[in-house]
This record gives C-alpha cells, structure tokens and sequence, in this order.
C-alpha cells in the first residue's frame, strides 16, 4: 500500500539554525499539507498546498516558515530560524484528488528538538 | 470559531468490550468528520469519516455517530483488542474546495486491558 514518508525521522537543532524537513506524498495526490503536534497536544494546521502554491495557512505559518515541491515527488518544509517553541514533531499529509473522501494521508513524523 | 474538543481525556477498557469515545465540536459549519487513530510514535491513522448528511456510517468493527443537534460525534469500537490501545483523534474538516485542512480535537488516549 502507497505510503506517505518522511526525513529525516529526528532532527536536532540549535535555536537560530535553519532546518528542512522533508517529505514525499503518495505519488498521485495532489493535495499537500503539514501539520505539527507539541508532546502531548493535539494535531496543529500549518499549511496546505495545492496546484504549485499555498492554498492555506494558519497562524502558526508565519514568516520564518516556507514550502516548497522542488520536483514533483518531494513537499518540503523550511523553518528558517528556528526558536525553541518549534520543538515538535512535524506530520506531512497528501490527500487524492478523486472520490468523495476528504481523507488525508499522515507520514510517520519528523520529530524536531530546538536546544 | 471553531473548536473540536473530546470529553475525556483517557479511557480504559478491558479487552472484549466495547468502546465509545465521544467528541464534541462547535462549528455548525463543518459538513465532514474523520475519525484519526495515533499510536506512540506514529503519524495519524485514518478510521472512519463521515459526512454532515449522515448520522451514522459503519466500518469494520466501528462505527460513527454524529448528532448535529448537539454537535456531538461518537466512535464505537466493538469487541477491543490490545492493538486498539492508542489515542483518538476526532477531527473536522469545513469543505473548500480542495483546500480542507483537518482541525483536530484534543484527543483521548484509549487502554485495552488484558
């Protein structure tokens, strides 16, 4: 069965550096999205993306955040400075444009530790 | 606004009974729900969904209840295992077009005792 991944599975960071993480849907979707869970918290919205470009974000998406499909099979997320609150783990989502399902499909996490 | 919240955050169950886990929601606009799965360490699974037009969908071994008028939603789980340990999450999606994003309850960590 087609399968959301994601790299790496943990990175550690120090507060001010820049990390990608990334992510490679299920190769015929075309609705992209990430997603970040604080330990112990719910499923937090960033952002999705669709057709080449941003077709939402949340508050949490601010400045210092950026997605980027460079070549048809990857969907990145840049966080450029990062500061300590952005510790968590980070979920990539696809979902299929066909059918009446709104299902999303979550890759297994990256978790991101900010020291 | 909307707001998706569960009303227990934990929930034991011994192993051959049934569960039911309940979540609430307030956004009368939200027209389809999903039921998500999350085991420790895991990205969330995908149970069940259903639409605004329904009150009730059945998968295998669960099944979903939704109560527009208290803007209640329900997941049953028959006859748990111990692969049923984990945490549910409920969550809402506001249809647009393509761009729904999920907003998810808080969650409620589901044990199957032997």
């Amino acid at each position: 069965e087609p399968e959301v991944t994601q790299t790496p599975s943990h990175q550690v960071t120090q507060m001010g550096q820049e990390v990608i993480l990334r992510c490679v849907p299920i190769s015929n979707h075309l609705y992209f999205y990430w997603y970040r869970q604080i330990l112990g918290q719910k499923v937090e919205f960033l952002v999705s993306f669709y057709n080449n470009e941003i077709s939402e974000k949340s508050e949490i998406f601010d400045d210092q955040f950026s997605v980027e499909r460079p070549d048809g099979s990857n969907f990145t997320l840049k966080i450029r400075s990062t500061k300590l609150e952005d510790s968590a783990m980070y979920f990539c989502a696809s979902r299929d444009r066909q059918g009446d399902s709104y299902e999303q499909y979550f890759g297994p996490g990256t978790r991101l530790t900010v020291t | 606004g909307e707001s998706v919240g569960l009303h227990l955050p934990t929930l034991s169950v011994q192993e051959g009974d049934n569960s039911i886990i309940n979540c609430a929601y307030s956004n009368s606009a939200s027209d389809y729900f999903i039921w998500y799965k999350q085991e420790s360490g895991k990205g969330p699974q995908f149970i069940i969904d259903i639409r605004s037009n329904m009150d009730k969908r059945q998968g295998q071994r669960v099944t979903v209840l939704l109560n527009k008028t208290v803007k209640h939603l329900s997941l049953q789980i028959a006859a748990t295992q111990p692969g049923d340990s984990a945490v549910y999450f409920c969550a809402e999606i506001i249809s647009n077009f393509g761009n729904e994003k999920l907003t998810f309850g808080t969650g409620t960590r589901l044990t199957i005792i032997p």
